[in-house]
């Protein structure tokens, strides 16, 4: 069995300040997916990264998925309110279907 | 239009009635999932459907019952459900789970209530 595991499992941080949130896990994924999830909505998908060592940039979020491709990380940049939700990371392995890890609620206060 | 439609979006439900919740992809996928979120509990994966072949189904209870009658469109059955079904129930699609980079693009959730 494929297991993700999310850390901090919860964040909250002031605006205009950096955080890291990480993904780990003991398998090797073929790709990795961030999503971020408001509440009462579904998952919106962020990133996919694929390469071991990959780092991918959306604006003020930077990803990384680890050389060896068992683990990633997510850091965002003077974070803003509106980065408030829950981060989910998703590594497509052997199995045919998705690992989820268990989520990091992350609250940005203004 | 999102490219991922479920419906409805809120159901409250007697543990006695029998409701289904209906999801529709405008994406082109082959792949369909059920998901399960409780509070503060990680994506539960309940059924997926590839090629419209039911190729999971991960010890759900026999109340909850799957439905695929093409690539597009998924059902999810209820009947006699109990109190700790109530959760936010998550459709998602995506091309063939077998290729290496498999991308879930998700719905926007029904919440249920069973009471």
């Amino acid at each position: 069995t494929q297991l993700l595991e999310q850390s901090p499992q919860f964040l909250s941080i002031q605006e205009g300040e950096n955080l890291t949130v990480y993904c780990n896990s003991s398998s090797v994924f073929s790709s990795l997916q961030w999503y971020r999830q408001e509440p009462g909505e579904g998952p919106v998908l962020l990133v996919t990264v694929v390469t071991g060592g990959e780092v991918k940039k959306l604006k003020r979020l930077t990803f990384q998925f680890g050389d060896a491709r068992k683990d990633s990380s997510l850091h965002i940049t003077a974070a803003q309110p509106g980065d408030t939700g829950l981060y989910l990371c998703a590594g497509a392995g052997s199995a045919r279907q998705l690992t989820f890890g268990s989520g990091t609620q992350l609250t940005v206060l203004p | 239009e999102t490219g991922v439609t479920q419906t409805p979006r809120h159901l409250v439900m007697g543990m006695t009635n029998k409701k289904s919740l209906k999801c529709e992809q405008h994406l082109g996928h082959n792949a369909m999932y059920w998901y399960k979120q409780s509070a503060k509990k990680p994506l539960e994966l309940m059924f997926v459907y590839s090629l419209e072949e039911r190729v999971e189904n991960n010890s759900v209870p026999s109340r909850f019952s799957p439905e695929c009658p093409n690539s597009s469109h998924l059902f999810l059955h209820l009947h006699t459900l109990q109190p700790e079904d109530s959760a936010l129930y998550l459709c998602a699609s995506s091309h063939d789970p077998g290729v290496t980079r498999t991308e879930a693009f998700f719905g926007q959730g029904t919440r249920l209530t069973v009471v």
